[in-house]
């Protein structure tokens, strides 16, 4: 079965600073999505790529999608403490579930 | 638009029990998908339920059943409740049942207790 990981599984960031989470498929992807979630709360959705190559942003959060690699990055610019909490990935697979990665859970420190 | 509901929002149930919970989706939207929660295990597809058909379904026992209505409006149901059922139970509309290039919104999840 398909799976998705992250990584890091944690990271502390001093405000200001950027940073990079991974997300790696075991299979080939159909659709990447990333969502924030506040801990013990619902996920909020950030962005979906569905082309290998394809980037985009929205404020200060670019993600991008490479298929060849079964991977997909999302860039915080200037992090600040609303950037704080778990960022989750989300594939289709072959079978038309919707996986999750582990989880990367962002602090951001004054 | 107002978004994906869920009830109750906690809930401490007792093992042996049974348990139902609630999710109304976005208006319009069709598709209602459910999913487990756990620090363990991370967030897991339980099912998914379009046009009051369940579409899809994870590797979860027998004791874990949903149902929708005419309305969409999905319930999910656990019987026979085990200590590590306790989770955050999360559900996601969509408009349509495809999992890929769909995008799905979720609700505040239900977190269920076992004790």
């Amino acid at each position: 079965s398909q799976e998705l990981e992250q990584s890091p599984q944690s990271l502390i960031v001093q405000e200001g600073k950027n940073l990079t989470i991974n997300c790696t498929s075991s299979k080939t992807l159909y659709g990447l999505y990333w969502y924030k979630q506040k801990y013990g709360e619902g996920l909020i959705f950030l962005m979906m790529l569905q082309k290998g190559g394809e980037e985009k942003s929205h404020e200060k959060i670019t993600a991008k999608l490479d298929e060849k690699k079964q991977q997909s990055s999302l860039h915080i610019t200037a992090s600040q403490p609303s950037h704080a909490g778990i960022y989750l990935c989300g594939a289709g697979s072959n079978t038309d579930k919707l996986i999750f990665g582990t989880g990367t859970r962002l602090q951001v420190f004054p | 638009k107002a978004g994906v509901t869920q009830t109750p929002r906690y809930l401490i149930k007792t093992r042996g029990q049974q348990v139902t919970l609630s999710c109304s989706p976005i208006s319009g939207h069709r598709s209602v998908s459910w999913y487990q929660q756990t620090p363990g295990q991370g967030l897991q597809f339980l099912f998914e339920y379009f046009s009051e058909t369940q579409r899809n379904k994870g590797n979860f026992p027998g004791r874990f059943s949903g149902r929708q209505f005419s309305n969409s409006r999905s319930e999910m149901n656990v019987s026979t409740l085990e200590l590590g059922d306790s989770a955050l139970y999360l559900c996601a509309s969509s408009l349509s049942s495809r999992a890929t290039y769909n995008e799905q919104f979720f609700g505040p999840g239900t977190r269920l207790t076992v004790l």
